[in-house]
Parts: C-alpha cells; sequence; structure tokens
C-alpha cells in the first residue's frame, strides 16, 4: 500500500454514460498525476495537477475528459458519454515534488465500458 | 517526443541473475524509473537513476548511461514471486509526467 487510495476499484458501465473516479493522494504531495494503461501496454500520462492548478493535459485528454483537483488535496476524473474505447485502467499517482520526483501510484479504477 | 524500448517478454529461472535493458531517446533528460507492475495490480515503484552509473538496493540494481541512452535493471537471486512486469519510465525535462515503455513481461520459472 503506497498510501495512495482510488475509487471505485471497478466499475461497469453502459455505453454514453457518464462516470466519475476519485483519487486520495499522500497527503504531503502537492503533485498529481492521472494515467492510463491498456492491456499489454505501460501507464499514458493524462494530465498532471500542482496543488490546484492542473498544469498539463494529453492530446489523449479529449473534450469527454475533465480532471479536477479543487483544494489541493483529492482529485477527480470524469469521463462523459463514455465509449468502448475508454475501457482500460486508470491510474492515479503522486509525488512530494520540490525535487523529490519519484510517483507513488495507486491501485487503479479499471473501467469496463459495455 | 520520446520513444523507448525494452523487450516484451523474459523468461528466467529461481536463484538465477536477470538483466532487463530499456533504451530511450528524449529530446531531454531528468531521470529514469523503474516500476514493476504485478498483474491487475499498481505499478509499484524500484528504482530511479538521474545520474551515470548503478544503483543496488537489496537484490534490485539499476544502470544508467545518459550519452548511450541505455539502462538495466538488474534482479538477482530470483524469487517466483519476482514473475511480473517491469517498466522503463523517463522523465523529460520540462514536464512532470512520466512517458513508460510498454514493459518487460519476466517469468520465473522453477
Amino acid at each position: 500500500d503506497t498510501g495512495v487510495s482510488q475509487n471505485p476499484r471497478h466499475k461497469i458501465t453502459k455505453r454514453g454514460q457518464n462516470v466519475t473516479f476519485r483519487c486520495d493522494p499522500i497527503s504531503e504531495h502537492n503533485r498529481l498525476y492521472w494515467y492510463r494503461q491498456t492491456l499489454g501496454q505501460g501507464p499514458e500520462f493524462l494530465t498532471y495537477f500542482q496543488n490546484e492548478a492542473q498544469l498539463e493535459k494529453s492530446r489523449l485528454l479529449s473534450d469527454r475528459f475533465s480532471a479536477e483537483r479543487p483544494k489541493g488535496s483529492f482529485s477527480t476524473l470524469e469521463i462523459q458519454r463514455t465509449e468502448q474505447g475508454d475501457s482500460a485502467m486508470y491510474l492515479c499517482a503522486s509525488s512530494l515534488g520540490q525535487l523529490q520526483e519519484t510517483q507513488y501510484f495507486g491501485p487503479g479504477t479499471r473501467l469496463l465500458v459495455l | 517526443g520520446q520513444n523507448i524500448d525494452q523487450p516484451t517478454e523474459m523468461t528466467a529461472t529461481e536463484g538465477a541473475i536477470v538483466q532487463i535493458n530499456c533504451t530511450y531517446q528524449t529530446s531531454g533528460f531528468n531521470g529514469l524509473f523503474w516500476y514493476q507492475q504485478h498483474a491487475g495490480e499498481a505499478p509499484t515503484f524500484l528504482s530511479y537513476n538521474v545520474l551515470d552509473g548503478l544503483e543496488e538496493k537489496g537484490r534490485f540494481s539499476s544502470f544508467l548511461s545518459r550519452s548511450k541512452g541505455y539502462s538495466y535493471l538488474l534482479l538477482k537471486e530470483l524469487q517466483m514471486k519476482d514473475s511480473a512486469s517491469y517498466l522503463c519510465a523517463v522523465l523529460d525535462t520540462g514536464r512532470r509526467a512520466l512517458t513508460f515503455g510498454s514493459g518487460t513481461r519476466l517469468q520465473v520459472q522453477p
């Protein structure tokens, strides 16, 4: 257990529905990252927060995806109008920052879109 | 952009030593990470190299050559529980997100 928690752990939804995932980082970490991982591939970067500011977004993050970190603590990732191609493991990671670059990953949320 | 290459699969015997290679091409470099990932679980941090040379941590060691764009992860005294995917990831200059390779699936056999 790295100290990063994610909920839910599993989500099954029908195509077209909206889903929201939550990540609680390690408490003193000010950087938070979202990645997506499909079978047989390494994680792919989606977006990154420094405290409450969203500083970077991947082109993978279409307009159906939105992420927030309103108080610089937990973060949510929402996918609107889900598609079957969104089925993946969604991983959250956090790091301390200030030259401490190691990212610690949560257990992930596995999404299946039917 | 970044390009990271590592072998797809490797097999080794319990008690042996295995070396997993990773080559990378980046527009900038701010460190290389190795993570272990068991099936269905999250990646677990193993090592971080930012300077050339060998970093040793118990049964695991990681080596970096920045001039060659090359790293390896060395696992000694292999145990069955070491069967997992090993992910090489690079931190690019000026960014904070990691770029991962596709991972090397290691199978440890009795």
